[in-house]
């Protein structure tokens, strides 16, 4: 079963930032944060991961809280083409990922 | 440089075959996983491969499934004797390996139908 709890679904307007939130409250010390988009019945897309520090790409960012327990994945912003499932997973690097439910993302125009 | 490729891309099978899907990792992963995701549901672990070796295949079922990933080639999920329940997309994902650099990527899936 996962280890993360998401919101099942959001609405962000196309052009405005999507700020999606994910609890990881059992992460362990050596457990990194990933996060994964499927968008329709396509092949997960790697997004970011990161392990304590903030990290930024050229898709996205990831704002980890200090104490782990929680992060949020920042597309800044956001275009239909990023209606999608997210996923946010801990996993151990190395170790197999275990998705739950995901955060349904409707972007509107 | 080419991502993960699987194929066949769809695959039609009646009860009672076997099923052979392959997927060729990205160029230097030696890392190789396999996931199932049941229609309306979400991906489900089924193994994990390093060059000859299985590392962990505890989402595997027992019975009919097996995978395998070569020193040549690519790397095989073999299903037999399919049955209707089997109709999935099987996703294969690739990784450097344990360091920072660990995320996986995936491949476009390999869709199974079971008539």
């Amino acid at each position: 079963d996962a280890k993360t709890t998401q919101p099942p679904s959001m609405d962000c307007a196309e052009g405005r930032a999507a700020n999606l939130p994910c609890n990881h409250s059992t992460i362990s010390g050596n457990e990194y944060v990933y996060w994964y988009r499927q968008i329709h019945s396509q092949g997960p897309q790697y997004i970011i991961h990161g392990l304590k520090n903030n990290e930024t790409n050229e898709m996205a960012s990831l704002i980890i809280t200090e104490d782990r327990k929680s992060s949020t994945l920042i597309l800044p912003h956001a275009t239909l083409r990023d209606t999608a499932v997210y996923y946010c997973i801990d996993s151990k690097a190395g170790n197999m990922l275990t998705f739950g439910g995901g955060t349904r993302l409707m972007v509107k125009p | 440089n080419a991502g993960v490729m699987q194929n066949p891309r769809h695959l039609v099978r009646r009860r009672g075959q076997e099923a052979r899907l392959r997927c060729s990792p990205m160029k230097g992963h030696s890392h190789v996983y396999w996931y199932r995701q049941l229609p309306e549901e979400g991906l489900k672990f089924m193994v994990y491969l390093q060059k000859e070796n299985i590392i962990d295949e505890s989402g595997m079922p027992k019975e009919r499934f097996s995978a395998e990933f070569p020193k040549e080639g690519p790397s095989i999920l073999r299903i037999q004797q399919v049955v209707r329940g089997d109709s999935a997309a099987y996703f294969c994902a690739s990784s450097l390996g344990q360091g920072a650099y660990n995320e996986q990527f995936f491949g476009p899936g390999t869709r199974l139908t079971v008539l």
